[in-house]
């Protein structure tokens, strides 16, 4: 079956360390993201990828860095920069140059930093 | 850039009861998302509609493109329905062909 994987659901690590969340997605999609969601907040866009070897910010990347080297995957790296890094993170992906509302979800990584 | 706004943030409802939920958006669209996200994280696609009226079991969601709102209904509510719901517009502002998201609906029904 075809879809996008996140691993590990959960995620501890300790204030002051990177770690880099993975996403994984076999439906051939182009175009992948990443969403971070707060209590009380709507997901918020981290960065978003077209095509292989090329992302641009979303509106909160401080703190966070991306690479694109193959066309299935995506990772997210949590840097020591990000202040508050404890959230619920979730990859996306969409065919490019098909609406925005095509996107398929992956079920989202929590990561808590102690 | 589009604004998402749900209503109301939180309800609470007792098994059997019809529950309505509401979006609306400040940008026109071409589609929208009605989104469910269970106590452990995971985000399941309910619905994607561009107009009128999609059914799915007890799930009912519309859509009405003029007023820019939409609404998700539920059917004869059981406890298995908690969770929090979301709606999703197109971010037509830029080229990232991202989704707006609302803040989410988080419900809760009693048995």
């Amino acid at each position: 079956d075809g879809g996008i994987t996140q691993s590990p659901k959960y995620l501890f690590r300790k204030e002051g360390q990177n770690v880099t969340l993975s996403c994984e997605q076999n439906l051939n999609h182009d175009a992948m993201y990443w969403y971070r969601q707060d209590p009380g907040q709507g997901l918020r866009l981290i960065y978003y990828s077209q095509i292989v070897n090329d992302f641009q910010k979303g509106d909160i990347a401080e703190g966070y860095s991306v690479s694109r080297e193959k066309k299935e995957s995506f990772p997210l790296t949590v840097t020591s920069a990000q202040k508050n890094p404890t959230a619920f993170y979730l990859c996306a992906s969409k065919i490019q140059h098909q609406p925005a509302d095509t996107q398929y979800f992956g079920p989202g990584t929590r990561l808590t930093v102690l | 850039k589009n604004e998402v706004e749900q209503s109301p943030q939180n309800l609470t409802a007792q098994e059997g009861e019809f529950i309505t939920i509401n979006c609306s958006y400040s940008v026109g669209i071409s589609a929208l998302h009605w989104l469910q996200q269970h106590p452990g994280g995971g985000i399941v696609s309910l619905f994607m509609l561009s107009s009128g009226k999609k059914k799915h079991g007890r799930l009912i969601a519309t859509i009405n493109i003029q007023e820019k709102h939409s609404s998700l209904h539920i059917t004869a509510s059981h406890p298995r329905d908690s969770a929090v719901y979301i709606c999703a517009v197109p971010n037509y502002g830029g080229s990232q062909g991202n989704l707006i998201f609302g803040k989410g609906t988080k419900l809760s029904v009693k048995p």
